[in-house]
């Protein structure tokens, strides 16, 4: 049990789109999901906490303009990089967790690779 | 604010030898412990966790104490496998609900 799935797995976009990862779990019903960029051999950067049903809470010194955040349900999340550029190029997380349960783990998906040429 | 030390990797290993990776911790309160595993182009695998002080945490061979008076979450294992190869993340949960991590360990088994 206890399985997160992001999609796409990878990426490539051009410079100024706008690119969308979804994150759901599969098998429990996530009040919070928690969305992560890491870069390339470096821990793991928590940039947002989001609720269902309210807004996400963004890290110090992340755009929420730039990262938009939806959980408009609780199985889904979505996370949106607009207007890309070659410096959003990374790995981005997201992980779920049930509170109802009283649980403390997150459940992490597999990772999205994000490529801006 | 909380934070999560562990030692600096890579930690290069043979086969079958024992394997431990510090991980020390500053925290408010009474947080819970964890350590992730990251395989190459994956996201993170919960471990093992410990929620309470002296609570040991044990999953395919590897074990860590939540040791509160040294505030520390050490990662151990008796005999490596090539298999375990990876990245190990230790981690706290805050009271905030975050999940706040060390910098990651590079295990590298050489069979």
């Amino acid at each position: 049990g206890a399985v997160v799935s992001q999609h796409p797995s990878r990426v490539i976009c051009k410079s100024g789109t706008s690119v969308k990862i979804e994150c759901r779990s599969l098998d429990f019903q996530a009040t919070t999901m928690f969305w992560y960029r890491q870069f390339p051999k470096q821990s793991l950067m928590l940039m947002a906490t989001s609720n269902e049903g309210s807004k996400a809470t963004y890290e110090q010194g992340v755009e929420k303009d730039k990262f938009l955040i939806n959980h408009a349900s609780l199985t889904l999340s979505t996370l949106t990089v607009t207007s890309a550029h070659p410096e959003d190029s990374s790995f981005y997380i997201c992980s779920a967790r049930d509170l109802r349960t009283g649980a403390y783990e997150q459940y992490f998906g597999p990772g999205t690779r994000l490529t801006v040429t | 604010g909380d934070s999560v030390t562990q030692m600096e990797g890579p930690v290069t290993l043979s086969e079958e030898a024992f394997l431990t990776i510090n991980c020390t911790y500053t925290a408010t309160g009474y947080p819970s412990l964890f350590w992730y595993v990251q395989y190459p182009g994956e996201g993170l695998q919960l471990l093992l966790k410990a929620t309470k002080a002296d609570d040991k945490g044990s999953n395919k061979g590897f074990e860590a104490t939540y040791r509160k008076e040294t505030t520390s979450f050490h990662l151990e294992k008796g005999s490596v496998q090539v298999s375990d190869s990876a990245v190990y993340f230790c981690g706290l949960s805050s009271n905030t609900g975050k999940l706040i991590f060390g910098q990651g360990t590079t295990l590298q088994v050489k069979p």
